[in-house]
This record gives C-alpha cells, sequence and structure tokens, in this order.
C-alpha cells in the first residue's frame, strides 16, 4: 500500500534552517507529482510548493518562495524540504502528499512532520 | 488566486441524517480540478474526492461530489458516527493550488 513518511521536524530558532525528508514506498515514485502542504496548529490546511514527477519543474506559493527548495531524488523514492530563514509564523505540521496521475491533486498523504520556530 | 470559500462553517446534525456542504470558488476551477478532504483531529487529511465528482479508493458511496465551473458541493448521503469530522475542499488546478476554510460537522 501506498506509504509517505516524513521525518526531519523539530525545534528550530527564529531565522534557522531545517531540512524535512519524505520516504515513499507501495508506488513507482517517479511517476508522480509531489506536494509539500502545511498547517498551522489550529488553523487551515496550506499549500506552498509542488514538484514534477521528474523534479524538472517546481512551484512555491509567495510566502516561501525565496526561502524554501522542494527536490527529489527518484533512485531514493525520496523527496526533499530545505526551509531557510524560518520565522515563526512557519510553525505548522508539514504534510508530504503525492498527487494523482498528472495532476497535483492530494491522492495520498503523509502522517506529518511538527515544525516549531521559536527562540 | 482562486479564493474558495466554504459553507456553513459548522453544520450540526444527528446519525442517520444527511450532510450537503458547499464549496464556491472566485473563478473558474480548471478540468473541475476541485477535490474534498476529511480531517479528524490528530490526523492527516484523507482524500474523498476528485475530480469534483470521483470517489477516492476505499470511500463509501454515502459520500459524493457534484458541481463544475465555481460551485460544488459534498454530499453525505446519511451521516454515520465516523463522519463527524472537518471537511476541505482544494482547487488544483491553477497555482497557487488553494483551500477552503472548512466546515466541521458536528453531532447535534
Amino acid at each position: 500500500q501506498v506509504q509517505l513518511v516524513e521525518s526531519g521536524g523539530g525545534l528550530v530558532k527564529p531565522g534557522g534552517s531545517l531540512r524535512l525528508s519524505c520516504t515513499a514506498s507501495g508506488f513507482t515514485f517517479s511517476d508522480y507529482y509531489m506536494s509539500w502542504i502545511r498547517q498551522a496548529p489550529g488553523k487551515g490546511l496550506e499549500w506552498f510548493s509542488y514538484i514534477s514527477s521528474s523534479g524538472s519543474s517546481t512551484n512555491y506559493a509567495d510566502f516561501v518562495k525565496g526561502r524554501f527548495t522542494v527536490s527529489r531524488d527518484n533512485a531514493k523514492n525520496s523527496l526533499y524540504l530545505q526551509m531557510n530563514s524560518l520565522r515563526a509564523e512557519d510553525t505548522a505540521v508539514y504534510y508530504c502528499v503525492r498527487g494523482g496521475n498528472g495532476d497535483y491533486g492530494g491522492r495520498y498523504w503523509g502522517q506529518g512532520t511538527l515544525v516549531t520556530v521559536s527562540s | 488566486e482562486i479564493v474558495l470559500t466554504q459553507s456553513p462553517g459548522t453544520l450540526s446534525l444527528s446519525p442517520g441524517e444527511r450532510a450537503t456542504l458547499s464549496c464556491r470558488a472566485s473563478q473558474s476551477i480548471t478540468s473541475n480540478y476541485l477535490a474534498w478532504y476529511q480531517q479528524k483531529p490528530g490526523q492527516a487529511p484523507r482524500l474523498l474526492i476528485y475530480g469534483g465528482s470521483s470517489r477516492a479508493t476505499g470511500i463509501p458511496d454515502r459520500f459524493s461530489g457534484s458541481g463544475s465551473g465555481t460551485d460544488f458541493t459534498l454530499t453525505i448521503s446519511r451521516l454515520e458516527p465516523e463522519d463527524f469530522a472537518v471537511y476541505y475542499c482544494q482547487q488544483y488546478g491553477s497555482s497557487p493550488l488553494t483551500f477552503g476554510g472548512g466546515t466541521k460537522v458536528e453531532i447535534k
């Protein structure tokens, strides 16, 4: 069955950096678009990044552009998120999400990893 | 950016009743790329409906999606105890991908 397992979350100071990983199994990872979506405590869902199946195309929401970088290693069935210049408002649960065949609809979600930005 | 407005914010119903949730978009959604998710406390969201009306794998047929363009509806024909949760719509046809603010379905 499809599994997505995020790791790398934790407590970081404002201005700091963190790298999240998502390990995929149960499907051909290189065939699918992937996204990162987050949810601040007690708030709704917020998309902020996606990457094409080959990794050649990426897109970001304005509020993370220039600070976050998404990448993937299809040989390792892994998705990554490099987060720099973190702010308090980046505090959230970060979800790794698999799209459909040729679209970014969230077919499968990981369990999420909590990132807390605080001094 | 496409803004999605979900209504009502909270729906108070009893098990066995019918639930009708609305998602209205500020502009037409490309290719009907509209999804509905269910989220329970402490859990990741679960896909219910994609493409406006296609049920995801393993989703009971009491869940149905309809609509096109700017107006979409999620219907739960008869509420089961496990259906009380928060529901989000999302458009994934245009960047930035956007979510509605959610509808909480609570036990009356």
